[in-house]
């Protein structure tokens, strides 16, 4: 049973264009989701991360949207460029446990130049 | 500071033949975690350790054996290889308490079972 699920799988974007990536998740114990960047053999990085107590968190042009009530977050990339092209990850955890991180299943990312 | 290593980057096996990951973090962090990564599917959790001397199953445990017998080392066994264990393997660590919930990922294991 996926607990995160993320859309869309794969996104073109025009330089300059704006990168948006959704995930919705199904556990409410959950309490830290991140996305995870991951460029081609080599392994995910940690990119931003949000907790459920805030709405919106911005790092230069990334931005996380989270939205409790509907149980969804979102990745968007501002002025998207080349070198965004990679493969994102979202990610959520539980607050109890072995603390590991439930991935989506990925969306690859190409920014055309 | 290397961070996560692992060894070795890629491996054949045939299927019977069995084989062990290596996993090395010189960040001293007490959580250790192995991932299978296939396409399509993320990143699924195989087994954990929240410490030395301590191991438990993650979501796709069969087939996988581990040990933690040095707080820096996380070993992932494959007792009898299948075409299905075919993939990418990550190993992640983290810290324990603190803010930081951060997992540090090495750079995969890339597997083929024939």
């Amino acid at each position: 049973q996926q607990q995160v699920k993320q859309s869309p799988q794969s996104l073109i974007v025009q330089k300059g264009g704006i990168s948006i990536i959704n995930c919705a998740y199904e556990n409410t114990a959950f309490d830290y989701f991140p996305w995870y960047q991951q460029f081609p053999g080599k392994g995910p990085a940690l990119l931003i991360a949000i907790r459920p107590d805030v709405s919106e968190k911005k790092e230069g042009r990334f931005t996380i949207s989270f939205n409790k009530s509907a149980k969804q977050f979102s990745l968007h990339i501002m002025d998207s460029q080349p070198g965004d092209s990679a493969t994102y990850f979202c990610a959520a955890k539980g607050n109890t446990g072995r603390r590991a991180l439930t991935f989506g299943s990925g969306t690859r990312l190409q920014v055309q130049p | 500071n290397a961070g996560v290593t692992q060894t070795p980057k890629f491996r054949v096996l045939k299927t019977g033949q069995s084989m062990t990951l290596l996993c090395a973090q010189d960040m001293n962090h007490e959580y250790m975690y192995w991932y299978r990564q296939d396409p399509g599917m993320g990143l699924r959790l195989i087994h954990y350790s929240v410490g030395e001397g301590t191991t438990a199953k993650g979501e796709v445990p069969d087939g996988y054996n581990v040990s933690r017998l040095k707080k820096q080392n996380f070993l992932l066994g494959l007792e009898s290889a299948a075409p299905s264990q075919t993939s990418v393997y990550f190993c992640a660590s983290r810290n324990q308490g603190g803010i930081s919930e951060t997992q540090y990922f090495g750079p995969g294991t890339r597997l083929l079972v024939l």
